[in-house]
């Protein structure tokens, strides 16, 4: 299957523990987009990253969020001391190398759960 | 005034139905667009996409774009119960601004 990966595909923290979220992309797809989706609000745009690199973080909030995307291995969002409003599903998104107008492709998501 | 107007349905239609689903969008900035499917506890499914105005087509659904009013639409032809999900418009610019921008997304239910 070579489709994006998203690991594990459901996580239960409790408020003030650490949640890592994976993403492994299409093969390759160098681009890598987290997107968070909450029931009333719809899909809401969090990073766009490339290897090494963030691209845009204009999504992300503040404090407690952070994304990478390494060289070797997956990229990785990672919310600290989490919260009860950090309770979403999370989607991440890949795209080829190349101009803006490449269509994303999504992956099945991380469902979060804050006790 | 949201950045794309999604009208969330419920819609629900019998089987071999038409289907009409559409989005209207505020920024003029945006250059493509798309329609993604998505089922319950799943991912977004990337079902057309278009990069200027006018129609595409790909079997059972056609895409329309019309950049002048802003407006764009799903047509689902020949309906199914296998096309009952969640229908979510998504559009973006160009260049390094890659980010997606979202419709609340239409739920469709087509009953046999």
């Amino acid at each position: 299957n070579a489709g994006v990966m998203q690991n594990p595909r459901h996580l239960v923290r409790r408020r003030g523990q650490e949640a890592r979220l994976r993403c492994s992309p299409m093969k390759g797809h160098s681009h890598v987009y987290w997107y968070r989706q909450l029931p009333e609000e719809g899909l809401k745009f969090m990073v766009y990253l490339q290897k090494e690199n963030i691209i845009d973080e204009s999504g992300m909030p503040k404090e407690r969020f952070s994304a990478e995307f390494p060289k070797e291995g997956p990229s990785i969002l990672r919310i600290q001391q989490v919260v009860r409003g950090d309770s979403a599903a999370y989607f991440c998104a890949s795209s080829p190398p190349g101009q803006g107008d490449q269509p994303q492709h999504f992956g099945d998501g991380t469902r979060l759960s804050i006790l | 005034q949201k950045e794309v107007e999604q009208d969330p349905g419920p819609l629900s239609v019998p089987e071999g139905a038409i289907v009409s689903l559409n989005c209207t969008y505020s920024n003029s900035a945006f250059q493509y667009f798309m329609w993604y499917r998505q089922y319950s506890r799943k991912g977004p499914e990337l079902l057309m996409y278009t990069y200027s105005s006018g129609n595409k087509e790909d079997g059972r659904f056609t895409a329309q774009v019309d950049k002048s009013s802003k407006y764009i639409s799903l047509f689902i032809r020949d309906s199914q119960p296998s096309d009952s999900a969640t229908y979510l418009c998504a559009m973006g610019g160009a260049g390094n601004n890659r980010k997606l921008i979202w419709g609340l997304g239409t739920s469709l239910a087509v009953n046999p």
